[in-house]
């Protein structure tokens, strides 16, 4: 398994910008790297994936620089609703290796009005 | 349209009972899971139905933790004999194969006193 390091915690204010790295320096060629989010007493849920360069979608961007070892997570102008831990999954497609989910310890964002 | 749902939400027990988790999967899904997650943790994984058939149970903890889904639709986490270690929320997610992307339900939190 692809061993992922990420922040136990961060914080921020509401209207700024939240970049979450993830460290993966042991990442597969095949593998794509997906983050999910979790708020409290609800199971987590996806919410972006990539493999290289630049992945943008309604909710996140996902930067992947060249030697894959690392991904940023940027959440534009985050809102008190963004309060919420996020967790960076290395596998295939989803996340997952042969179908199932690791997650790690993920990384709480909490975000002050 | 419906999602994952779990019941009870919440249930405590006395240390030595035996409970009995319900899920109820997105119907057509046919892979369905089971983690774990203690506080402060990302889910684990405990085991995954294709089906009727439990094709993985590597991540149940221990010999008191039995998982099934006769019909191939709702399946029921038991855990006999709680602990007090076996507090947590047990979270249940569908899939339509288990290469798709998993649903999650809101989870049980289960509290042994």
């Amino acid at each position: 398994l692809a061993k992922t390091t990420q922040p136990i915690s961060m914080d921020s204010y509401e209207g700024q910008e939240v970049n979450i790295t993830c460290s993966h320096n042991n990442i597969a060629t095949n593998d794509y790297i997906t983050w999910y989010q979790q708020f409290p007493s609800q199971g987590p849920r996806f919410i972006i994936q990539g493999y290289k360069t630049k992945v943008t979608n309604e909710v996140a961007s996902l930067f992947i620089p060249a030697d894959r070892k690392s991904s940023t997570l940027s959440l534009p102008r985050v809102s008190l609703s963004d309060t919420a831990v996020y967790y960076c999954l290395v596998g295939d497609d989803r996340g997952s290796t042969l179908g199932r989910l690791y997650f790690g310890r993920g990384t709480q964002l909490t975000v002050w009005p | 349209g419906a999602g994952v749902s779990q019941s009870p939400r919440y249930k405590v027990a006395k240390r030595g009972q035996d409970v009995a988790l319900r899920c109820d999967p997105i119907s057509g899904h046919v892979s369905l899971f089971w983690y774990q997650q203690a506080l402060g943790q990302g889910p684990e994984f405990l085991t995954y139905f294709q089906n009727e058939a439990q094709l993985d149970k590597s991540g149940l903890p221990s010999d008191r933790f039995f998982a099934e889904r006769p019909e191939g639709s709702v399946s029921t986490l038991k855990i006999q004999r709680t602990q007090q270690e076996d507090s947590a929320v047990y979270l249940c997610a569908s899939s339509l194969s288990v290469y798709n992307e998993q649903f999650f339900g809101p989870g049980t939190r289960l509290t042994v006193l």
